[in-house]
C-alpha cells in the first residue's frame, strides 16, 4: 500500500534560521509527485511547492525549496529565514498513478522569536 | 490558481439534527471532488471520493449512510451529516481536481468546523 511518512510530529526553529521538514514516499509507481501544504491555525490548505519524480532539478518557490532525493523518493522542504508567520502545520501530500491523493501524518512548526 | 469555495466555514448544530456543507470550484470544472475529515493535530482522512453524475466513492469504515455525498453538478458537491451526534463535531474539508492525468492538481476548501451540541 501506499504511504506517506512524516517523522517529525513537532518542529522548533529560531527565528530567520532554516528548518528542514522531511517527506518520504512508500510507492512502487515510478511516476509520481510530492507536495507540501501549510495549514496554519485557521484551518486552511495552503499549496506550498510541487515535486515530480521526473523533474531534473529541486523545485524551489521563495523561501520554500525541496531536497528531492530520488532513490529514497524523498522530498524534504526548506524553509529558509524562518518568520513567525511559518508557525503551522505543514502536510505532505503524494500522488501516485492511481491518482488516489495521500497525506503524510503531519508535522507541527513553531517559529521562536 | 483555481478557487474552491466551502460552505459554511463553521457550523454548531444540535445533536440528531441533519448539517449540509458545500464544496464549489469557482472557475473550474471538477469532475472529481475529495471529502476529508481531521481532528486537531492530526492528518486529513480521506472519507470519500465524489464523482460527478455517479455514486461516491467510501473508504473503508466511513458510513454511507451518515455522510451523505452528493456530486449533481462539475462545479458543487455537498456532504451532509445526518442524524449528527457530538463524535462527529471535527473539521471537513473538501478538494476539487483540476486537469488530467499528470497535470491533475487539488485544490482545497477553506474547510467547515461542525460542533454537535
Amino acid at each position: 500500500a501506499q504511504k506517506i511518512t512524516q517523522t517529525q510530529p513537532g518542529m522548533f526553529v529560531q527565528e530567520k534560521e532554516a528548518v528542514t521538514l522531511d517527506c518520504t514516499y512508500d510507492t512502487s509507481d515510478q511516476s509520481y509527485g510530492l507536495f507540501w501544504y501549510k495549514q496554519p491555525s485557521s484551518g486552511e490548505m495552503i499549496f506550498l511547492i510541487y515535486q515530480g519524480s521526473y523533474d531534473e532539478q529541486n523545485a524551489t518557490e521563495g523561501r520554500y525549496s525541496l531536497n528531492f532525493q530520488k532513490a529514497r523518493k524523498s522530498a524534504n522542504l526548506v524553509i529558509s529565514a524562518s518568520q513567525l508567520g511559518d508557525s503551522a502545520m505543514y502536510f505532505c501530500k503524494g500522488k501516485g498513478n492511481t491518482g488516489k491523493l495521500i497525506f503524510g501524518q503531519g508535522t507541527t512548526l513553531q517559529v521562536k522569536p | 490558481g483555481a478557487v474552491v469555495s466551502q460552505h459554511p466555514s463553521r457550523v454548531i448544530c444540535k445533536s440528531g439534527t441533519s448539517v449540509k456543507i458545500e464544496c464549489r470550484s469557482l472557475d473550474f470544472q471538477a469532475t472529481t471532488m475529495f471529502w476529508y475529515r481531521q481532528f486537531p493535530k492530526q492528518s486529513l482522512m480521506l472519507m470519500a471520493t465524489s464523482n460527478e453524475g455517479s455514486k461516491a466513492t467510501y473508504e473503508q469504515g466511513v458510513e454511507k449512510d451518515k455522510f451523505l455525498i452528493n456530486h449533481a453538478s462539475l462545479t458543487l458537491s455537498t456532504l451532509t451529516v445526518t442524524s449528527a451526534h457530538p463524535e462527529d463535531s471535527s473539521f471537513y474539508i473538501c478538494s476539487a481536481l483540476q486537469g488530467r492525468g499528470a497535470n491533475t492538481e487539488a485544490f482545497f476548501g477553506q474547510g467547515t468546523r461542525l460542533t454537535v451540541v
